[in-house]
Parts: C-alpha cells; structure tokens; sequence
C-alpha cells in the first residue's frame, strides 16, 4: 500500500519568506507526527496530532511554526517568515495509533534551504 | 546533556565482522525503545524494537539494560548493505507521545 507522502520533495526559499509543507499519511493512520533533521543532528519533534484531540505544539521553535491538519488526514506545516537557521529536513511520519510502541512510518522528508 | 546519546562513529568494518553499537537515555521515565535505521538521504525506518529481555532478529541482537538505563545493538556476520545510520530511539510518554531521537551511529560495512 501507499506510504506516507510529502510534498515538495526539495524547497528554496529566500529568508523572510513563508512555506508550506504537506504530509499525507497512511491511510487509517490516526496518529501523525511531524519532526526536523538538521543537518548532523538528530531528529527533533515539533508536533503530534492524534484523532480529534488537540495537537501536541510542544516541540514547535517559535511562533512563526504552526500546523493544521484537516479531516483527520492530511497535514501542512507552515513556517513564517523563513530564518536561514530553519534550514532542515522536515520529516513527517505516521502510525496507526499513538501508543509508545506504535511503529511509526516516515515520508521521505522535505529537504528546506532558506537563502 | 542530550536526552539519548550515542557514539556518532564513523564504524568502519569490513564484510563478516561483528559490530556493537551503545545508547544511553538520561530519563528514567523512558517506556519503550527502538532502533531505527536511515540510510543516507533517506527516512529512518524501523530496524527493532527493543525488549527487557532482549531480542534477537536475524543477525541483529537487541539489549535493553534499564537499570544502567543503557540499550546495544549488535550486529552479527555484516554485509555490505548494512551500512547506514543507526539511531537509538526512546519514547516516554510524559512528553507527549512523540519518540525521542539520538544523533546515531554511522556504520560503513566495505568488502
């Protein structure tokens, strides 16, 4: 079956600049996570959503992070007013629940560089 | 001091050896533990999950240590295809329930 997709694949922005990230999970998935990878560090957290409960922004930056997630399905992170140190790979995953020992799958990232 | 530590490596072996791979989490709170893997370039994906009793996957063995808060992976006859980044992963859920990330160990596996 299908895995988690995101889209763009690859994104320039020039600082200062908004973008939007897109994440489609498994289908089914309840769970969806999304997390960023600079470059030589590990994979940090930024937000969980789970069903119809609040997101998880306990992972978020700063205020210029934000994200929705509509119907229960697709996601979209958006950063405002773009800051070179944003610069990362954005990873989204997701997992049928949210349970601790819930697999969870990753979409292939979305490599962000800010100008 | 990182939540999840690891050697970053690199580890360099050739085909056949045996290789060990060490993490350690600082919070004892911690409930589960996986090792993922990331080959370069490309998402992590879940290489074991990681049990009090240990567990053993093929070539690949799993220990978890939770008195000295500590977790292994070895890895047993490797192949060429085995290099990649290893990345020791906790999830507790005092923060929220997302899983928790080392930096991982890189492996490069030559012939």
């Amino acid at each position: 079956g299908a895995g988690v997709s995101q889209s763009p694949s690859n994104k320039v922005t020039e600082k200062g600049k908004d973008v939007e990230l897109r994440c489609d999970p498994i289908s089914g998935h309840t769970a969806l996570y999304w997390y960023r990878q600079s470059l030589g560090q590990g994979l940090e957290f930024l937000i969980y959503f789970q069903g119809n409960s609040a997101p998880d922004k306990s992972g978020l930056p700063s205020d210029r992070f934000s994200a929705e997630r509509t119907g229960g399905s697709v996601s979209t992170l958006t950063i405002q007013r773009t800051q070179q140190e944003d610069s990362a790979v954005y990873l989204c995953a997701s997992s049928l629940t949210s349970g601790g020992a819930e697999t969870q799958y990753f979409g292939p990232g979305t490599r962000l560089l800010v100008l | 001091r990182k939540e999840v530590e690891q050697d970053p490596g690199p580890f360099n072996v050739p085909e056949g050896a045996t290789v060990a791979f060490n993490c350690t989490y600082s919070n004892s709170a911690s409930q589960s533990f996986f090792w993922y893997r990331q080959d370069c370039r490309k998402e992590p994906k879940l290489l074991m999950s990681v049990y009090s009793s240990g567990n053993e996957d093929g070539r690949f063995t799993a220990q978890l240590n939770r008195a000295s808060q500590y977790i292994s992976l070895l890895i047993r006859d490797s192949k060429l295809s085995d290099s990649a980044t290893y990345l020791c992963v906790v999830y507790r859920n005092q923060a929220g329930t997302a899983l928790i990330f080392g930096k991982g160990t890189t492996l490069s596996v030559s012939s």
